[in-house]
C-alpha cells in the first residue's frame, strides 16, 4: 500500500481566510513533504520534515505554515494568502534515511486551491 | 545550468506501440537517484520507476522500462504497448545522495503524451 490521502481535495478561500491543508500516511515512512504546483509546471519544494522536524524550508512565505503533529500526519495552515498562491498542493512521503537508499516519494492525489 | 532536461515537446502514440520519453541530468555527485513520475489530469503524480547510480542493470516495471546510460548522463522512460490511459504529463526527476538534503528532487519540466486510439 503506498496511499497518501490529502484532504480536502478542493478548496475556495479568500484572502482574509484560515485554512488548513491535511495529509496522512500509514507506510510508516519518517519523511513527508509539501510541494505547490502551478498548472503546466513541474512541482516546487516548499517544506520536508524528517523525523517529524522541519528539515528544508525553502524560504517559504510565512502565509503558509506547516505542522507535523506525528510521524503520521502533516498540515499545512493557510493564513491571509494571495490570489498568485491559487494552485495544486501536493503533500508526498518516504521512507527517509540518507545515503543510498531509493526514498522514493509518494504523492497524494494533491488539494487544488483558488484564492479568490 | 539544468540539472533535469526534458526537451520534447508533446508527445504523440499510438495505441499498443511503444513511446520513449528522454530526459537527460547533469550532476558531479557520483550517487544519485532517477525517478519517473506520472501526472494524469486529475492530479495525483504517480510513482512509475527507479534507477540507482549504482544500478548495473536498466530498471523495469511492467510496461515501463528505462533505458539508463550513465557516460551520456540520460535516463530515458520507454512504455511499451500504449494504452489510453497513459496519456498524462511525464516527469523525470533526480535525487543527489552527498548534497546534504538527500531528501529533494529535482523535477524536469515534464513531457505531456497523449495516447491516440
Amino acid at each position: 500500500d503506498t496511499e497518501v490521502t490529502q484532504t480536502p481535495k478542493h478548496l475556495v478561500m479568500g484572502m482574509t481566510n484560515k485554512k488548513s491543508l491535511k495529509c496522512e500516511q500509514h507506510m510508516g515512512h519518517r519523511a513527508m513533504y509539501w510541494y505547490k504546483q502551478k498548472a503546466k509546471k513541474p512541482p516546487e519544494l516548499m517544506f520536508v520534515y524528517s523525523y517529524e522536524k522541519l528539515s528544508i524550508n525553502e524560504s517559504v512565505p510565512s502565509r503558509f505554515s506547516p505542522e507535523c503533529p506525528n510521524s503520521s500526519l502533516l498540515n499545512l495552515h493557510l493564513h491571509a494568502l494571495q490570489p498568485e498562491d491559487s494552485a495544486l498542493y501536493l503533500c508526498a512521503s518516504s521512507l527517509g534515511g540518507g545515503g543510498r537508499a531509493k526514498n522514493i516519494q509518494y504523492f497524494g492525489a494533491g488539494t487544488r486551491l483558488s484564492v479568490l | 545550468a539544468q540539472k533535469i532536461t526534458q526537451t520534447q515537446p508533446g508527445m504523440f502514440v499510438q495505441e499498443k506501440e511503444a513511446v520513449t520519453l528522454d530526459c537527460t541530468y547533469d550532476t558531479s555527485d557520483p550517487s544519485y537517484g532517477l525517478f519517473w513520475y506520472k501526472q494524469p489530469s486529475s492530479g495525483e503524480m504517480i510513482f512509475l520507476i527507479y534507477q540507482g547510480s549504482y544500478d548495473q542493470q536498466n530498471a523495469t516495471e511492467g510496461r515501463y522500462s528505462l533505458n539508463f546510460q550513465k557516460a551520456r548522463k540520460s535516463a530515458n522512460l520507454v512504455i511499451s504497448a500504449s494504452q489510453l490511459g497513459d496519456s498524462a504529463m511525464y516527469f523525470c526527476a533526480m535525487r543527489e545522495d552527498n548534497t546534504g538534503a538527500n531528501s529533494k528532487l529535482t523535477f524536469g519540466k515534464g513531457i505531456t503524451l497523449s495516447v491516440r486510439p
